[in-house]
C-alpha cells in the first residue's frame, strides 16, 4: 500500500525554540496532507489541511502563526512549531490521500515532541 | 462540521468473547466510516472500513456495521484474543481530496485470557 514518512520520530527540543516535521508521500501524490495532534490517552485531533500551492486551513482554536505549514509539492508538507513551549508536548501525525484513489487516508508514524 | 462520538471509552472482556463499539456521526454528507487500532506511540492501523453504499462488512472476526438512517456504525469483534488489546478509534469523512478523517474519542478494549 501507500507509504507515508515522516520526520523526525523523536524530537526534544528546549523552550522557546522551533521544530520543522516533515511528511513526505513516498509512492504516490497527494494535493492534500493532514496534520493531527494527540495528547496522551486522548484521540486524533485534526490541527490543520494543508494544500499544495496555498495557504493552510487551520481548525478552530489552532494558532497558525504558532504552527506553519508549507505545503511545496504534491509529496511533502511540513509542520513548524514555532517558539515551542512545554504544552506544545505532543505526538504529532501527518497524513494524506492518495489522489488517485481517495477513500483511504495514509498515516505516517508520528512525531513525539518534548519541550523542555 | 463533522462530530464523531464513540462509546464505551473502556471495555474489558474475556478471551474468547465478543467485542462491540459504537459510533455516531452527524454530517449526513459523510460516506465513508473506517476503524482504526492504534498501539500506544504508533500510528493508526486500519482494520476495516466502510461505504454508504453497503450495510455490513466483515473480515474474518472483525465486523463492521453501518446504519445511514441513523447515522450510527459499529465494530464487532468476535472470538477475542488477548492481542486485540489497543486502542480502537472510528472515523468519518466524506470522499473528497481535500476532506480529513474526523475521529472518535477512542475505546481502550482489555482482553484477559
Amino acid at each position: 500500500g501507500a507509504v507515508v514518512s515522516q520526520h523526525p520520530s523523536w524530537v526534544i527540543c528546549k523552550s522557546g525554540t522551533s521544530v520543522k516535521i516533515e511528511c513526505r508521500s513516498l509512492d504516490f501524490q497527494a494535493t492534500t496532507m493532514f496534520w493531527y495532534r494527540q495528547f496522551p490517552k486522548q484521540s486524533l485531533m485534526l490541527m490543520a489541511t494543508s494544500n499544495e500551492g496555498s495557504k493552510a486551513t487551520y481548525e478552530q482554536g489552532v494558532e497558525k502563526d504558532k504552527f506553519l505549514i508549507n505545503h511545496a509539492s504534491l509529496t511533502l508538507s511540513t509542520l513548524t512549531v514555532t517558539s515551542a513551549h512545554p504544552e506544545d508536548s505532543s505526538f504529532y501525525i501527518c497524513s494524506a490521500r492518495d489522489r488517485g484513489a481517495l477513500w483511504i487516508q495514509y498515516f505516517g508514524a508520528g512525531t513525539r515532541l518534548s519541550v523542555l | 462540521g463533522e462530530n464523531v462520538e464513540q462509546h464505551p471509552s473502556t471495555l474489558s472482556v474475556q478471551e474468547g468473547d465478543s467485542a462491540v463499539i459504537k459510533c455516531t456521526y452527524s454530517d449526513s454528507a459523510s460516506n465513508y466510516f473506517p476503524w482504526y487500532k492504534q498501539e500506544l506511540g504508533k500510528r493508526p492501523q486500519l482494520i476495516i472500513d466502510i461505504r454508504s453504499n453497503v450495510g455490513e462488512k466483515k473480515d474474518q472476526r472483525i465486523a463492521v456495521t453501518l446504519n445511514k438512517t441513523a447515522k450510527h456504525f459499529s465494530l464487532h469483534i468476535t472470538e477475542t484474543q488477548p492481542e486485540d488489546s489497543a486502542v480502537y478509534f472510528c472515523a468519518a469523512s466524506k470522499n473528497q481530496a481535500g476532506t480529513a478523517l474526523i475521529f472518535g474519542k477512542g475505546t481502550t478494549l482489555s482482553v484477559s485470557s
